[in-house]
C-alpha cells in the first residue's frame, strides 16, 4: 500500500512566522501535490511537483512556497503565516502517466493565531 | 466557474435507503475519478472510469461515465452508516495541457443514520 506521511495532525502558529509541513511518500512516485481543503471551497491546488526540484504554481500559491529536495519529500512553507492560511493541508502522490490516482496523506489541520 | 459540478452538496438519509450523486461538466473528461473522505482523513480513492459509457461495481456501489464523458454518477444501494463520508469525484479534462493536475468537485457530504 502507498503510504504518505505528513508530519503534523494539528499544528498551531502565530501570525508572521514562518511554517514548514512536510510530506514524505514511500512509494517512488513522481508527482507530488498539496492542497488546502476549506468548507464550501472544496480542494484548491497550492503546488504541485513532477520531479525533484521542478515545481509548478496551482491555484493559489500567493503565500505559499515549497520545497522539492529529494524524490520522496515535499515540503510546503508559508514564509509569513496570516490567519487566512488557517485550514486543513492535504498532501498527495501520484506515478506518472494518465489517469493514475493520487493517493492522500491524513491531512495537517493549521490554525494561524 | 466550477468545472466539475456535484450535486446534492447534502444529503442525509437512513440506513437501507438508495442514493444517486451526479457529477456534472459542460466539458469533456478523459478520465473521472471518485474518492471518499471520512472525517479526519484524506481523500481515499473507490475507482477510475475511462470509457464513455462505462459501468463499475464495487459491492453496493455503481458509477457509470456518461456517454459523452461529461458527467458521472455514483449509485449507493442499501446504504449503511459505514457510508457516511464526503465523495468527491475528479478528472483531467481531454484538452488540458497538464494531464497531472486533477479537476475536483467541490463533494457530497452523505451521512446514514443508523
Amino acid at each position: 500500500d502507498v503510504k504518505v506521511t505528513q508530519s503534523s495532525r494539528y499544528l498551531v502558529k502565530r501570525t508572521g512566522e514562518k511554517v514548514f509541513l512536510e510530506c514524505v511518500q514511500d512509494m517512488d512516485h513522481e508527482n507530488m501535490f498539496w492542497y488546502r481543503q476549506d468548507p464550501g471551497l472544496g480542494l484548491r491546488l497550492i503546488y504541485f511537483s513532477y520531479d525533484v526540484k521542478m515545481k509548478e504554481k496551482g491555484d493559489i500559491p500567493e503565500g505559499y512556497s515549497v520545497s522539492r529536495e529529494k524524490k520522496e519529500r515535499f515540503s510546503l512553507i508559508l514564509e509569513s503565516a496570516s490567519t487566512n492560511q488557517t485550514s486543513m493541508y492535504l498532501c498527495a502522490s501520484s506515478s506518472g502517466g494518465s489517469n493514475q490516482p493520487q493517493h492522500f496523506g491524513d491531512g495537517t489541520r493549521l490554525s494561524i493565531l | 466557474t466550477q468545472l466539475l459540478e456535484q450535486s446534492p452538496q447534502f444529503l442525509s438519509i437512513q440506513e437501507g435507503e438508495n442514493l444517486t450523486v451526479y457529477c456534472n461538466s459542460s466539458s469533456v473528461f478523459s478520465s473521472l475519478q471518485w474518492y471518499r473522505q471520512e472525517p479526519g482523513e484524506g481523500p481515499v480513492l473507490l475507482v477510475t472510469v475511462v470509457t464513455g459509457g462505462e459501468v463499475k461495481k464495487l459491492k453496493r456501489l455503481t458509477f457509470q461515465f456518461g456517454d459523452a464523458r461529461k458527467d458521472s454518477s455514483l449509485h449507493i444501494t442499501a446504504a449503511q452508516p459505514g457510508d457516511t463520508g464526503l465523495y468527491l469525484c475528479a478528472g483531467i479534462p481531454s484538452l488540458a495541457g497538464n494531464n497531472r493536475k486533477l479537476i475536483w468537485g467541490l463533494g457530497t457530504s452523505l451521512a446514514v443514520n443508523p
